[in-house]
């Protein structure tokens, strides 16, 4: 059949406001999550990570929360500026085993900031 | 920069032909990883090697090879180029598990 684009989720919000980007996982035995972020024409940009073992973690103007029950993965970014607009992408390990390594990403959410 | 080098930057090239993408990891990395970003199929994960060894392996097609070096920059071999082919391939390198990544080879099959 007809292979069809990714139709990206999209997040507009005004320059200063918070950010809420959700992302929902599909292996419950990842013990490993990160968030990217994507610029255009430019390669993944690590943002922040977390371990199974924890539920929530800060960094410089992002957090991220982590829902082991529901399997759901968010990140906020505080004072969101216009140099955050990008594609934001979630990522998770596998458990080990023959999942070492790949990290399996999700479709990604645009987010445009505007001035 | 995330320390993480790619070349070429674009490859244009013809159906059936074959091409060689090649990185080199952040200073210190042993990993090497690729993946493919497609409009349809967004980033997948193809091949991991660590310290010359092949990790992993995702959905990487059989037309498709990877080696990793003494050195340790890394190659990915594409042959038998098809349309479906064109995309983003990028590298990523990590110490332990948090992978950083290249600015990537944007490739068009022609």
């Amino acid at each position: 059949g007809e292979s069809v684009g990714l139709h990206l989720p999209t997040l507009s919000v005004q320059e200063g406001d918070n950010s809420i980007i959700n992302c929902a996982y599909s292996n419950s035995a990842s013990d490993y999550f990160i968030w990217y972020k994507q610029e255009s024409g430019k390669g993944p940009q690590f943002i922040i990570d977390i371990r199974s073992n924890m539920d929530k973690r800060q960094g410089q103007r992002v957090t991220v929360l982590l829902n082991k029950t529901v399997k759901h993965l968010s990140l906020q970014i505080a004072a969101t500026q216009p140099g955050d607009s990008a594609v934001y992408f979630c990522a998770e390990n596998g458990a080990g085993g023959t999942s070492y390594g790949k990290l399996t990403f999700g479709q990604g959410t645009i987010l445009t900031v505007h001035p | 920069d995330s320390g993480v080098t790619q070349t070429p930057k674009h490859l244009i090239t013809a159906t059936g032909q074959r091409v060689t993408l090649r990185c080199s990891p952040r200073s210190g990395d042993l990993s090497v990883y690729w993946y493919q970003q497609s409009l349809d199929q967004g980033l997948q994960f193809l091949i991991q090697y660590y310290n010359g060894e092949e990790r992993a392996k995702g959905n990487i097609l059989e037309r498709f090879s990877a080696q990793q070096f003494p050195d340790l920059h890394s190659e990915l071999n594409l042959s038998s180029l098809e349309l479906g082919d064109s995309a983003l391939y990028f590298c990523a390198s990590s110490f332990e598990e948090t992978q950083y990544f290249g600015p990537g080879t944007r490739l068009l099959v022609l």
